[in-house]
């Protein structure tokens, strides 16, 4: 069935440096991937999506491409600030599945430090 | 600020209680989801509503879960008989009709089951 996969649960950096988080999905459907965040005690917000093979989507200096060859989306920031510290999500649209809900992976924790 | 509103924020319940949490979709959005997000912050799907029917729900919310999405009403999910394992942060969301769109999240219910 399908899947996603996040291989890092914790990501701890120093204010400044890049990031990158890991994503990759198992599907027999055409793709659409999101990338969620969590702050503490805050709805999960949406951060990017796609569903087009190879193109870049960016927000809030956060960008991700979508590599259906490989099976990825990683999410990437070339700066990371304070304020980024959050778990984030990599989740997959369920075609399959009536009325199209969400699979979510597991969640990277990301700890941006001084 | 999400305009998913679920109540109560907390929830604090004894084993063979009744808990039960309400949440109003954002305006417009015909397709309502239950999440449960565990305390290693993995999801869980549980159950979803196209303007008040029942598309897909797991074999645990059938059997001990009641849920539903009225019109002109808040949506709610009720847990008949709580259970240890119940305590967790429950998160409803929202979608636009159509299979590319986004959805939008409460901030939670964190139930705690004693």
């Amino acid at each position: 069935g399908d899947s996603v996969t996040q291989t890092e649960g914790l990501v701890t950096l120093t204010k400044g440096l890049p990031v990158m988080l890991n994503c990759t999905y198992q599907t027999t459907y055409s793709p659409f991937l999101f990338w969620y965040v969590q702050h503490l005690n805050e709805a999960p917000k949406l951060l990017l999506k796609s569903s087009t093979d190879n193109k870049r989507t960016e927000h809030q200096g956060f960008y991700a491409t979508l590599h259906k060859s490989s099976s990825s989306f990683h999410l990437q920031k070339s700066s990371v600030q304070l304020s980024d510290s959050a778990l984030y999500f990599c989740a997959l649209k369920n075609y399959g599945s009536s009325g199209n809900k969400l699979i979510f992976g597991i969640g990277t924790l990301l700890s941006v430090k001084p | 600020n999400s305009k998913v509103i679920q109540t109560p924020r907390y929830l604090v319940k004894g084993q063979g209680q009744k808990a039960k949490m309400r949440c109003i979709p954002e305006k417009g959005h015909p397709v309502v989801f239950w999440y449960q997000q565990n305390k290693n912050n993995e999801f869980k799907f549980l159950i979803n509503f196209q303007n008040q029917e029942v598309l897909q729900q797991i074999d645990m919310t059938e059997k001990r879960f009641s849920a539903e999405c009225p019109s002109n009403s808040p949506c709610s999910l009720e847990i008949q008989s709580s259970e240890a394992g119940d305590s967790a942060l429950y998160l409803c969301a929202s979608s636009p009709q159509g299979r590319q769109n986004t959805l939008y999240f409460g901030a939670g219910t964190r139930l705690s089951v004693l």
